[in-house]
């Protein structure tokens, strides 16, 4: 089993949509979780940390299910600059970051 | 801001060299990671480092080495380059094991 999973899509959706992505991870001492957005063929870039009691940016939700060990990223009002791929990002105990394949996304008009 | 950056975008060479890429952060971050990245594979760990002269393997270190003298430099080393290690190698740094990461924009290192 892969330490962390997610649904690679692709997610195509109309512009306005609401749209949630899932990441389970495996390792339960993981200890702090992000989402990055990836553009095509350019490096992926931090797009919010996922905290214990569920975030907000704008559009932009996340939470975190410890005892489940899932994280998601709920996505309200799609625009089409939305469209990339997301990837989950688990930090382990031992130092190590440990990244889902990433869930691609496409806004269409 | 961060600023992670590598120093080539994009590089060829040739089967059987020894290819240097470099990655400097400007952060004084303690970790540094190198990634490689292949279509329907996503990023795979190279090696890493936590500190000056330290280094871990990651998930896949076979055919490479990485140095790290200065706190702000981590160079990834392909001894002999073959066709296989054709991919986008991404570096990254972050302050310590549960902050954020920062990535260089990439070098696409395509192996003939």
């Amino acid at each position: 089993r892969k330490e962390v999973e997610q649904d690679p899509g692709p997610f195509n959706v109309p512009e306005g949509a609401t749209v949630a992505f899932n990441c389970t991870y495996s390792n339960s001492a993981s200890q702090s979780f992000f989402w990055y957005r990836q553009d095509c063929r350019k490096e992926p870039k931090l797009l919010m940390s996922v905290y214990s009691s569920g975030n907000e940016d704008g559009r932009f939700t996340a939470q975190l299910n410890r005892a489940s060990q899932y994280i998601s990223l709920l996505i309200r009002d799609s625009k089409l600059s939305d469209s990339a791929t997301y990837l989950c990002v688990v930090n382990i105990d031992n130092n190590d970051m440990r990244f889902g394949a990433g869930t691609r996304l496409t806004v269409k008009p | 801001d961060v600023k992670v950056t590598q120093s080539s975008r994009y590089l060829v060479k040739r089967t059987g060299e020894k290819v240097f890429l470099e990655c400097v952060q400007d952060m004084d971050h303690e970790n540094m990671f190198w990634y490689r990245q292949d279509p329907g594979l996503g990023l795979r760990l190279i090696y890493f480092s936590y500190d000056v002269k330290m280094k871990e393997k990651g998930d896949i270190p076979e055919g490479y080495s990485v140095s790290r003298e200065k706190k702000e430099r981590f160079s990834l080393i392909l001894e002999s380059a073959s066709t296989n290690q054709t991919s986008m190698y991404l570096c990254a740094s972050r302050r310590d094991r549960i902050t954020e990461a920062f990535f260089g924009q990439g070098t696409r290192l395509t192996v003939v």
